[in-house]
């Protein structure tokens, strides 16, 4: 099983529509973080969590919500999705109690609105 | 799976030649810094990182440099291999409670 999976793979939906992503880890990590990718773009912070219902704004929260009710489970929020809002999406976790800075990532989220 | 490495910049090289991947980095006070590898379809993948007392590391068949006076990453793959090709990306960071910055990342292609 993968460490970081993230359900749906792939999620087509129509906009005004409410969606979530959702995202679960298996390596006792306490920081989860939600990244937006668009082609061209690179990574973009949406928001994340150090903690259990610790929750923080990245560069990109308008129009995205979370919820971090668990230290495995963060989840990712379009309350009303509109098509700029199609993306590739991406959950990602860190430890830094382990002495290890870097990000695991899991496969990524294709959503699409139409 | 989407091609993410839509118009990025593209590094073209021969199979077996070495690579050299070059990222400028904005943030002076950044003091950790990581090279991540995407391919298609598929979530970045951690390669190597640096902190910033130091100025090269190695691992298997890679090399990162940090050139702190000009703010200037570079990560070296020798002998490039086809299994190689992907989207690099560098990524800083300044202080612990702070988060990964993703530059928008290069393509790397290998001619066989």
């Amino acid at each position: 099983d993968a460490d970081v999976t993230q359900t749906p793979r792939n999620r087509i939906t129509k906009t005004g529509k409410r969606i979530m992503l959702e995202c679960s880890q298996t390596k006792g990590h306490d920081r989860m973080y939600w990244y937006r990718q668009d082609p061209g773009l690179g990574l973009r912070l949406i928001y994340y969590s150090f903690d259990v219902k610790d929750i923080n704004k990245g560069e990109i929260s308008d129009g995205y919500s979370v919820s971090r009710q668990a230290q495995a489970k963060f989840s990712l929020s379009l309350e009303s999705a509109i098509p700029n809002q199609t993306a590739l999406y991406f959950c990602a976790t860190s430890d830094r109690s382990s002495g290890n800075y870097g990000y695991t990532f899991g496969s990524g989220t294709r959503l699409t609105v139409v | 799976g989407e091609n993410v490495g839509l118009h990025l910049p593209t590094l073209s090289v021969q199979e077996g030649d070495n690579s050299i991947i070059n990222c400028a980095y904005s943030n002076s006070a950044s003091d950790y810094f990581i090279w991540y590898k995407q391919e298609s379809g598929k979530g970045p993948q951690f390669i190597i990182d640096i902190r910033s007392n130091m100025d090269k590391r190695q691992g298997q068949r890679v090399t990162v440099l940090l050139n702190k006076t000009v703010k200037h990453l570079s990560l070296q793959i020798a002998a490039t291999q086809p299994g190689d090709s992907a989207v690099y990306f560098c990524a800083e960071e300044s202080g612990a409670n702070s988060k990964l910055t993703f530059g928008k990342g290069i393509t790397l292609s290998v001619r066989p």
